[in-house]
Order: C-alpha cells, then structure tokens, then sequence
C-alpha cells in the first residue's frame, strides 16, 4: 500500500468551529490531492498540490483552504465549519500528474469521517 | 462540462458469472483512463487503467475502452462474492491546462455476487 496516513481518521464537530485536516505520505510524491465523498455525488476535487507551496482549487473549494509546506504534508482547512461539510475526506497521491502522458494513477489514503453538528 | 456517467446499479449477478460495468464520458480530449473498487466504508482501490483504444486484461478483470464512443467499460468474469463493492470509474482530460493531474470520477456503480 501507498504510505499516506490520513489524520483524524474520524472527528465530530460543531457549526463554526475551525477543522484541520492532515494527509501525510512518505513516497515523495510532488502531487496530491483532497477530494470529498458523498452520497449521490461521487469523489469531488476539493484543492490539489503540485509541489511544496503550489497549490490550486478543485471542482468543490469555496469553504476550504490548503497548505503545503513540506513535501510529506498536505493540510485541509475548513475556517468555519457548516453542516454542508459533513462528509467522508480522501486524500490521495501521485509521482506525476495524471494524464499528460505520463498516466500516473492516484493512489488514495484511508479517508476521515467529519460529521459537523 | 466535464461528465463521467455511471450506472448506479446495484448491478447483481451470480457467482461465477460475468458483471458488465460502463462508463460514459463527455469530452473527446481525453487521455487516461482507471477503474477503482470501493468496499463499504474503505477508500478506493485502483484495480485497472486504460489509455489506448481496445481491451487490456488482467486476471479475472477486462477493461475495454472506445474512444470514438466515448466509453470504458470493465469485464469481471467468473465473479466471487468478494468482488462485492462499488466501482468506480474515473477520467483524466489531458487538455494542458487547467485540468492537469485532475481526476474525475462517476457516481460509482454498486455489484453485489452472490453465492
């Protein structure tokens, strides 16, 4: 398996409270990404990075914020946490970026469970 | 609009029988293409990729991709109740720009075999 550790694995929280989320590899992969799972919606792209401090937004960023500062450490942050947010958080790496000829599959963490009251 | 489509399902067939799964997608510029299998409350496990038109297999497991449709589909044969799981299907467009690296999936299409 892929070495991510995803922390928490599981948390509860209130309405406006700030969440942080950490995804941590030791593969060295350059990219990685933050997607969330729900219901009748599939796997979302929240915010990815391609490299220590590079990072862009995904399908589904307003609400969340990122941070990458070492290599090994992906964060996500949620400033104000809303019931909307409740949902099951997958981080997942890769060595080069998918497509771009380089078909680099995504290899994905063991998820955290958020629920916000 | 970038569309990766699924049949929900649940799509349920016999030990040792042969699940068909498809997936559609929107958008000619397309490049890589990877089925994942979930089991209920894990992550996402990759389990085939495909990037040229034609039939890749691996084990038990077939992908088949069409292009000039625009679909990928996944051949399970003689299937095992622990291929129970939601599969998903997902997508990268390789069109250089802003959707490098990115992938997009379907909604993931539930198989339960049955003994």
């Amino acid at each position: 398996d892929a070495g991510i550790t995803q922390s928490p694995r599981h948390k509860v929280t209130e309405t406006g409270t700030p969440v942080t989320l950490r995804c941590h590899q030791t593969e060295n992969h350059r990219y990685m990404y933050w997607y969330r799972q729900d219901p009748g919606h599939g796997l979302r792209l929240i915010h990815y990075s391609y490299g220590v401090k590079d990072t862009d937004k995904g399908e589904v960023s307003d609400g969340y914020s990122v941070s990458r500062s070492k290599t090994e450490d992906f964060l996500l942050t949620l400033e104000s946490a809303t019931s909307s947010q409740t949902s099951v958080y997958f981080c997942a790496i890769s060595p080069l970026p998918t497509g771009m000829d380089s078909n680099q599959p995504q290899h994905f963490g063991d998820g955290t469970r958020l629920s916000i009251l | 609009q970038k569309e990766v489509e699924q049949n929900s399902g649940p799509l349920s067939v016999p030990e040792g029988a042969i699940a068909s799964l498809n997936c559609t997608y929107s958008d000619r510029v397309s490049q890589s293409f990877f089925w994942y299998r979930q089991y209920s409350g894990k992550s996402p496990e990759l389990i085939m990729s495909i990037y040229s038109n034609g039939d890749k297999e691996d084990g038990r497991f077939t992908a088949q991709l069409n292009k000039a449709s625009q679909y990928v589909s996944l051949l399970i044969r003689d299937s095992q109740p622990s291929d129970s799981a939601t599969y998903l299907c997902a997508v990268n467009w390789d069109d250089r720009g802003s959707t490098l690296g990115r992938l997009y999936f379907g909604r993931g299409t539930q198989l339960t075999v049955w003994p």
